[in-house]
């Protein structure tokens, strides 16, 4: 089964600061790539997913942006952190399976102040 | 348009049998899913039934599926302390598309 690398696990960050938070895959390839964010320990809200390298879409309008520079290594990014980008980020990653399992990792916890 | 339902909050009592309820809204969903996210960890497969199944059992999580209602249950027979946690329903319609999450049900198992 495939295993997924976050880091880092927590970060605190300023308002008006940069971010990138950054995904890799390990025991697949030419996977689908997800960033979730769970605000408050609740509710999974997809952001971004890929099918392939340079191949991002973006489901919700907002301050972040993705890149996925190779085929297992997807990132996050922000030129300027809000308040409301607070909250704990998924990455995920999937599969043309019989089943379509979504793989998680363990999750990045950002506090923006 | 795809939405997925579900309640946030449920509690039982240890021993006794926990019934998570969703709802979906999109017919031509094919694969629907439970998922189980402890505490400040990522979410984690369950169990998942083809729309083309009512039941499917696993050990102690027995998963409804009502097509018609689009309803979709999941059970959880002698709940245990561990099984504390919250249970992501989700659905996809291709075995390649993207997964809708419901909002987490939050069980709460009292000793």
């Amino acid at each position: 089964s495939q295993t997924i690398h976050q880091w880092p696990a927590t970060l605190v960050q300023p308002v008006g600061s940069p971010l990138s938070l950054e995904c890799t895959v390990e025991g697949t390839s030419n996977p689908n790539l997800y960033w979730y964010r769970q605000a408050a320990g609740r509710g999974l809200q997809l952001l971004f997913y890929s099918v392939g390298i340079g191949q991002i879409s973006s489901e919700v309008p907002q301050n972040l942006s993705a890149s996925r520079p190779q085929d297992r290594q997807f990132i996050l990014s922000s030129k300027k952190l809000l308040l409301s980008d607070s909250g704990f980020y998924l990455c995920a990653s999937g599969q043309d399976s019989s089943y379509n399992e979504q793989f998680f990792g363990p999750g990045t916890r950002l506090t923006v102040l | 348009g795809e939405d997925v339902e579900q309640s946030l909050f449920l509690s039982v009592r240890e021993g006794d049998s926990s019934v998570i309820n969703c709802t979906y809204t999109d017919s031509s969903s094919t694969y629907l899913y439970w998922y189980k996210q402890e505490p400040g960890a990522g979410l984690q497969l369950l169990t998942y039934i083809f729309s083309n199944m009512d039941m499917k059992q696993d050990q102690r999580l027995t998963v409804l599926l009502n097509k018609k209602d689009k309803h979709l249950s999941l059970r959880i027979a002698d709940t245990q302390t561990g099984d504390s946690a919250i249970y992501f329903c989700a659905e996809a319609k291709t075995s390649y598309d993207k997964v809708i999450f419901g909002p987490g049900t939050s069980l709460s198992v009292i000793p």
